[in-house]
């Protein structure tokens, strides 16, 4: 059993189109990140959420953090070819700042 | 910003030898650094913890003999596989620390054993 279930695996889209993606988990956490990788490329964070019911907007993309801080949404609004990427949610494993539980992550393609 | 740093970007070797990885802190000290491990079209997941001075922490099913690391300096941390076999073939990408507690990754070393 996975920590954290990001869902769907795997998303094709067109330009202009919106979508969410999802990370749940039947745990409590203190925060959540949420990052972007490339291909070939380390990660990047995207934002952090700490508190319950948070939303936080980074243009187009908007995040919210469940009322129980169990789970977190990825709404992408009009998606361009540039938002393809490998979307991972992520948390604390506690005792050291930085020692992340990552999940398995939605795959992104945005065709043109 | 700060840049953290990874070299080589891509290493392909032959099986059995060794192969180090580097991982800097360009423009700050990083005290603690940590290792992650990607196969293809899979999540990070979390190999060790790498402390400037001391013994890395590592975490349950990692062979600590097979991947040594050692954190010799504030900006440097190096992740040596010994021994490489093809089921070692994987993207490895390290993360570091600033005392403000921002977490910054680095690019990724790319292994391929042969």
């Amino acid at each position: 059993t996975q920590l954290l279930e990001q869902s769907p695996q795997f998303l094709s889209i067109q330009e202009g189109e919106n979508l969410t993606v999802y990370c749940n988990s039947s745990s409590v956490f203190s925060s959540l990140q949420w990052y972007r990788q490339e291909p070939g490329e380390g990660p990047v964070l995207l934002v952090t959420v700490v508190t319950g019911g948070e939303v936080k907007k980074l243009k187009r993309l908007t995040f919210q953090f469940g009322d129980a801080r169990k789970d977190s949404s990825l709404h992408i609004t009009a998606a361009q070819p540039g938002d393809t990427g490998l979307y991972l949610c992520a948390v604390d494993r506690g005792s050291t700042l930085g020692r992340l539980y990552f999940g398995r992550g939605t795959q992104l393609t945005v065709w043109p | 910003g700060a840049v953290v740093s990874q070299h080589p970007s891509r290493v392909i070797c032959k099986s059995g030898t060794s192969v180090k990885i580097e991982c800097r802190s360009l423009d700050f000290q990083a005290t603690t650094m940590f290792w992650y491990r990607q196969f293809p079209k899979q999540s990070l997941m979390l190999m060790a913890t790498s402390n400037e001075g001391s013994k890395a922490t590592y975490e349950q099913g990692v062979e600590k003999d097979k991947f040594l690391i050692n954190h010799a300096s504030l900006t440097l941390s190096t992740l040596t596989v010994t021994s490489a076999h093809p089921e070692d073939s994987s993207f490895y990408i390290c993360s570091a620390t600033r005392v403000a507690g921002e977490l910054f990754f680095g690019e990724g070393s790319r292994l391929t054993v042969l």
